[in-house]
C-alpha cells in the first residue's frame, strides 16, 4: 500500500533552513497522476498548504512562504524534500508530505494519502 | 487571500447526526474536500469533490455544498469519529484550508 514517511531534524534554530524529507514507497513517483505536497500545521492551528512538486520539475508554492521554499523530487530515491529558509519559531509546525491525486484537466484534484507528520521546533 | 471559514467546535451525542460547515466565497464554483485528522495519525480523505466518498470511508459521512457553503455530515455518530474536520478548496494552484472543527462525541 502507498506510504509516505517524513524525517528530519526536530529543533532548527532561528534564522537557519529547515530540511525534510518525505520518503515514498507503494507507489510511482514519477507518474504524470500524481503531484507531491508539503503542508503544515502549527500546534492549535488549521492546516497550511507549503507547496508542491509536479510533472518533470514543475513546482507551486504558498504565496506567503514563496520566497523562502524549495520543494525538489528525487525520483532515484522515491524522495520528496522541503527546504525553509530563514525559519522564525512561526514555523515551528507538524510538517505532512501528501500525494495528490490528478482528477482530470477540469480540476477536482485531492490528497489521498498523507504522512504521520513530523514535529519541527524552531528554537534556540 | 482566499479564506475557507469552519466553526472552531461541534460536539454531538453518539448515534446522532453531525454538522461541519465551511464556507468561502469560491465554494460555489469550486470543489470541497474534508480531512480527517487524529492525533499521531496521517489525516484522512473523508469526502472529495463535495460529495463522493473515498473507498473504505464509512456510508455515513457524506459532503453537500449550498452556495458558498460545504457542508459535512456525520450520520449515526461514533466515538471513533471524534476527530479534528478540515475542509479544503483550490484557489487557482494553491490549496487553500479552513481552520478546522473539532467534533466532540459526548
Amino acid at each position: 500500500q502507498v506510504q509516505l514517511q517524513e524525517s528530519g531534524p526536530g529543533l532548527v534554530k532561528p534564522s537557519q533552513t529547515l530540511s525534510l524529507t518525505c520518503t515514498v514507497s507503494g507507489a510511482s513517483i514519477d507518474s504524470y497522476s500524481y503531484y507531491w505536497n508539503w503542508i503544515r500545521q502549527p500546534a492549535g492551528k488549521g492546516l497550511e498548504w507549503i507547496g508542491r512538486f509536479y510533472g518533470s520539475g514543475s513546482t507551486n508554492y504558498n504565496p506567503s512562504l514563496k520566497s523562502r521554499v524549495t520543494i525538489s523530487l528525487d525520483t532515484s530515491k522515491k524522495q520528496l524534500s522541503l527546504k525553509l529558509s530563514s525559519v522564525t519559531a512561526a514555523d515551528t509546525a507538524v510538517y505532512y508530505c501528501a500525494r495528490e491525486a490528478v482528477a482530470g484537466k477540469t480540476g477536482g484534484n485531492y490528497f489521498d494519502y498523507w504522512g504521520q507528520g513530523t514535529l519541527v521546533t524552531v528554537s534556540s | 487571500s482566499y479564506e475557507l471559514t469552519q466553526p472552531p467546535s461541534v460536539s454531538v451525542s453518539p448515534g446522532q447526526t453531525a454538522s461541519i460547515s465551511c464556507s468561502g466565497d469560491k465554494l460555489g464554483n469550486t470543489f470541497a474536500y474534508w480531512y480527517q485528522l487524529k492525533p499521531g495519525q496521517s489525516p484522512v480523505l473523508v469526502i472529495y469533490q463535495d460529495t463522493k466518498r473515498p473507498s473504505g470511508i464509512p456510508e455515513r459521512f457524506s459532503g453537500s455544498t449550498s452556495g458558498n457553503t460545504a457542508t459535512l455530515t456525520i450520520s449515526g455518530t461514533q466515538a471513533i469519529d471524534e476527530a479534528d474536520y478540515s475542509c479544503q478548496a483550490w484557489d487557482s494552484s494553491t490549496a487553500v484550508f479552513g481552520g478546522g472543527t473539532k467534533l466532540t462525541v459526548l
